[in-house]
């Protein structure tokens, strides 16, 4: 398994682009990295998935550099909705164990 | 389309008790997955499944915990003799197939309560 490691939190303004980096040194030939969102009381809903450079979809983008150490979220003009925790994990193509670390909690102020 | 769902939401029971945890897979989905989250924690891994098979129960406590997921209805994550570290909310996810690669789609949980 490759454990991830990401910011405990961030604060950011409604308006602003934020950015979520994630690193993943272990990461492995075959491993995927997908970011999921949570609010509170609430299962992780998927955003986005990536396996090298870049990744984009209504809601976010995915940007992996060529070494695939580290990953990075970004989320384009961000409102209050936003304010959630943010899972980055790494997932083997035939690997089905998903692990999840502590996440990002990311508050969005007005 | 109907999501992952998972009845009841919230479930108490007392020392001792057993607890039925249900999850149906969204539609045309054949593999179920079972997460265990603690409050301010990320989730857990406890065990996979594909229709009537346990793939993966290496994260599921051996004893008391038990999981199915018959060829007909949900799938069921069962607590006997519930003690108070059993509190938490439980995940259920599904996917099209059991590739790391695809998503898993989760369910909004059920939030075990111990008395």
């Amino acid at each position: 398994l490759a454990k991830t490691t990401q910011p405990i939190s961030m604060d950011s303004y409604e308006g602003q682009e934020v950015n979520i980096t994630c690193s993943h040194n272990n990461i492995a030939t075959n491993d995927y990295i997908t970011w999921y969102q949570q609010f509170p009381s609430q299962g992780p809903r998927f955003i986005i998935q990536g396996y090298k450079t870049k990744v984009t979809n209504e809601v976010a983008s995915l940007f992996i550099p060529a070494d695939r150490k580290s990953s990075t979220l970004s989320l384009p003009r961000v409102s209050l909705s936003d304010t959630a925790v943010y899972y980055c994990l790494v997932v083997g193509g035939n690997f089905n164990k998903f692990y999840f670390g502590s996440g990002t909690k990311l508050n969005v102020k007005p | 389309n109907a999501g992952v769902m998972q009845n009841p939401r919230h479930l108490v029971r007392r020392r001792g008790q057993e607890a039925r945890l249900r999850c149906s897979p969204m539609k045309g989905h054949s593999h179920v997955y079972w997460y265990r989250q603690l409050p301010e924690e990320g989730l857990k891994f406890m065990v996979y499944l594909q229709k009537e098979n346990i793939i993966d129960e290496s994260g599921m406590p051996k004893e008391r915990f038990s999981a199915e997921f018959p060829k007909e209805g949900p799938s069921i994550l069962r607590i006997q003799q519930v003690v108070r570290g059993d509190s938490a909310a439980y995940f259920c996810a599904s996917s099209s197939d059991g590739l790391g690669n695809q998503p898993q789609h989760f369910g909004d949980g059920t939030r075990l309560s111990i008395l």
